[in-house]
């Protein structure tokens, strides 16, 4: 079945490392999406990209850094610049506006 | 530019109570609507969805919305909840600036609590 793969599902990460999120979907989808979830906070958007080999910083993007080297991955790093890392990171693809987005299940990030 | 509010953090309601989840958008330009459901520590699933035509959808297990355009609006509703419709539910909205890339602009979440 078609759909959006998100690993790991927990992560650990001391203060000051780098630590990479992976999303892969095998959807065909042209758009992915990264958005970072805080309790009361709803989903803000980090980056996305609408096709190979380019990227959009979102609202959130300090910090973060991705790449978009295959269409079917978009690879999130978090970096030691981020101050608050803990959350809840979804990823998202789409194919197109009205068909909304298909989410992958979640990483959740914890500095320790 | 575009925004969505959705007007209550938590909805607490007794089993086979009706329910209602409001949702606003800002732009009256023409959008597309959707709500997704968030079950704990999962991510979100496609509820329903308004793209055009009919101003009431409908979901398979029975939540249903309608879009009014004049008072921009887009209220999730079902008749008789379910312990199990217990979860977040995230209204949002297609960014009229975005048509081609289908950036969409989500609420903050309304938590709906069912009862026993």
């Amino acid at each position: 079945d078609g759909g959006i793969t998100q690993s790991p599902k927990y992560l650990f990460r001391k203060e000051g490392q780098n630590v990479t999120l992976s999303c892969e979907q095998n959807l065909n989808h042209d758009a992915m999406y990264w958005y970072r979830q805080d309790p009361g906070q709803g989903l803000r958007l980090i980056y996305y990209s609408q096709i190979v080999n380019d990227f959009q910083k979102g609202d959130i993007a300090e910090g973060y850094s991705v790449s978009r080297e295959k269409k079917e991955s978009f690879p999130l790093t978090v970096t030691s610049a981020q101050k608050n890392p803990t959350a809840f990171y979804l990823c998202a693809s789409s194919r197109q506006i009205n068909y909304g987005y298909t989410f992958g299940s979640g990483t959740r990030l914890t500095v320790v | 530019a575009q925004s969505v509010t959705q007007l209550d953090s938590q909805v607490p309601v007794f089993e086979e109570a009706p329910v209602e989840l409001r949702c606003n958008y800002s732009s009256s330009v023409s959008v597309y609507l959707f709500w997704y459901v968030q079950y704990p520590n999962q991510g979100l699933q496609l509820l329903l969805k308004y793209l055009s035509g009919s101003t009431l959808v409908e979901s398979i297990n029975g939540f249903e919305a309608e879009f009014n355009k004049s008072q921009t609006s887009f209220h999730l509703r079902k008749p008789s909840v379910h312990i199990s419709d217990t979860a977040e539910y995230f209204c949002a909205v297609s960014d009229p600036g975005s048509s081609n890339t289908g950036k969409l602009i989500f609420g903050q979440g309304t938590t709906l609590q069912v009862k026993p």
